[in-house]
């Protein structure tokens, strides 16, 4: 059954810890991003990777970190250095890198800064 | 600074009617536009993707498009309870795989 996974469903972490997220995909598509979601908001995109061992800063990637080791996983760390990192963070994946590629989300994972 | 707009809501509309989303978008030359629909508490699903100008039908989904004025909807006949969410916008930056999403409309179906 084909799709992309991700975990810890919740996440909670105390201020100056940094906590790692899971993405996994069997689609076997190329491309990569993370996104944030806060209330009331529309996702804005930290960090997108088109390909193994590369990546990109999205629009706020500032306290956060990635890694994509390989094509099926792409890790998002998210660091003390995040000022506010409670939000809903949103994993998703497309078959290409044009214009036209559909992405597809991950079921995300709600982190809580205690 | 590329946006997506849509109202924010809720749309309130009765079981069995349309209900009529809209979207404006700034980058003149985008190319592909996204309907995702998300139910409070759990993520996005894709539910249409339009390319051209003009209508795009999926079962009771009518996308519609219309570049020059820059505008995308999306159109749910026989509007159902189950049909109640919030609908994303979603707009690619040229020339990249990237999309900026609007902030949704809420859409309420009441029976």
């Amino acid at each position: 059954d084909g799709g992309i996974t991700q975990s810890p469903k919740y996440l909670f972490r105390k201020e100056g810890q940094n906590v790692t997220l899971s993405c996994e995909q069997n689609l076997n598509h190329d491309a990569m991003y993370w996104y944030r979601q806060d209330p009331g908001q529309g996702l804005r995109l930290i960090y997108y990777s088109q390909i193994v061992n590369d990546f990109q800063k999205g629009d706020i990637a500032e306290g956060y970190s990635v890694s994509r080791e390989k094509k099926e996983s792409f890790p998002l760390t998210v660091t003390s250095a995040q000022k506010n990192p409670t939000a809903f963070y949103l994993c998703a994946s497309s078959a290409g890198t044009s214009d036209y590629n559909e992405q597809f989300f991950g079921p995300g994972t709600r982190l809580t800064v205690l | 600074q590329k946006e997506v707009e849509q109202n924010s809501g809720p749309l309130s509309v009765p079981e069995g009617a349309i209900a009529s989303l809209n979207c404006t978008y700034s980058d003149r030359v985008s190319q592909s536009f996204f309907w995702y629909r998300q139910y409070s508490g759990k993520s996005p699903e894709l539910i249409m993707s339009i390319y051209s100008n003009g209508d795009k039908e999926d079962g009771r989904f009518t996308a519609q498009l219309n570049k020059a004025s820059q505008y995308v909807s999306l159109l749910i006949r026989d509007s159902q309870p189950s049909d109640s969410a919030t609908y994303l916008c979603a707009v690619n930056v040229y020339n990249t795989d990237k999309l900026i999403f609007g902030t949704g409309t809420r859409l309420q179906v009441f029976p």
